[in-house]
């Protein structure tokens, strides 16, 4: 089975741009979770999607967003990029049956550096 | 309110043993899980505990205590690729991970 890809690895981009990542879960995973992580502050929660509706919201400005389409890909958005909002992005999946605790597997990241 | 703590850091030396501690508090729980993070990777499973005790998994085991909001993660026979950040995250009442900072474990020959 396939695990987890994300696309852009690393991306470059410019304070004020916006940016879309990319990311396709585990086959027959419905959920996808979202999150930021930075040196010392570890997995920071964006949300979760779960069938096409977000589930769960971490503690993000609006400018972060999100969408999953109906084949279980993922998008992340973030709009007028800031200095602060350099760092790894994780994308991961879960099969999450409804009421039971599953692991969570997760892809690459995409690393982005916001000048 | 919810939070969850683990040291930033831990120095130990190939072959010998290592306890990463990892408490929490909550009022929903749904178990805890422990990753593995090498530098510049994806987190990747480790265990996952949900009644007390201990489970054990070849080098590695984890406990955990419900009533104390307490885990760690046991490593032992050290070697140096287990060099890595380690991460505690326990399951919220609405099934979202909570996770700690992680811990980043050095290994000396």
């Amino acid at each position: 089975k396939a695990g987890v890809t994300q696309t852009p690895r690393y991306l470059i981009k410019t304070r004020g741009q916006q940016v879309t990542l990319s990311c396709s879960p585990i086959s027959g995973h419905r959920s996808v979770s979202w999150y930021q992580q930075t040196p010392g502050q570890g997995l920071q929660f964006l949300f979760e999607y779960f069938s096409e509706t977000q589930r769960n919201k971490g503690n993000f400005p609006g400018r972060f967003s999100g969408r999953q389409f109906s084949n279980s890909r993922s998008e992340m958005n973030v709009s007028t990029l800031e200095l602060g909002d350099s760092a790894l992005y994780l994308c991961a999946s879960s099969p999450d049956l409804q009421g039971v605790t599953y692991e969570q597997y997760f892809g690459p990241g995409t690393r982005l550096t916001v000048t | 309110g919810q939070n969850i703590d683990q040291p930033t850091e831990m120095t130990a030396t190939e072959g010998a043993i290592v306890q990463i501690n990892c408490t929490y508090q909550t009022s929903g729980f749904n178990g805890l899980f422990w990753y593995q993070q090498h530098a510049g990777e994806a987190p990747t499973f480790l265990s996952y505990n949900v009644l007390d005790g201990l489970e054990e998994k070849g080098r590695f085991s984890s406990f955990l205590s419900r009533s104390k909001g307490y885990s760690y993660l046991l490593l032992k026979e050290l070697q140096m690729k287990d060099s890595a950040s380690y991460l505690c995250a326990f399951s919220d009442s609405n099934y979202q991970l909570i996770w700690g900072a992680g811990t980043k474990l050095i290994i000396k020959p």
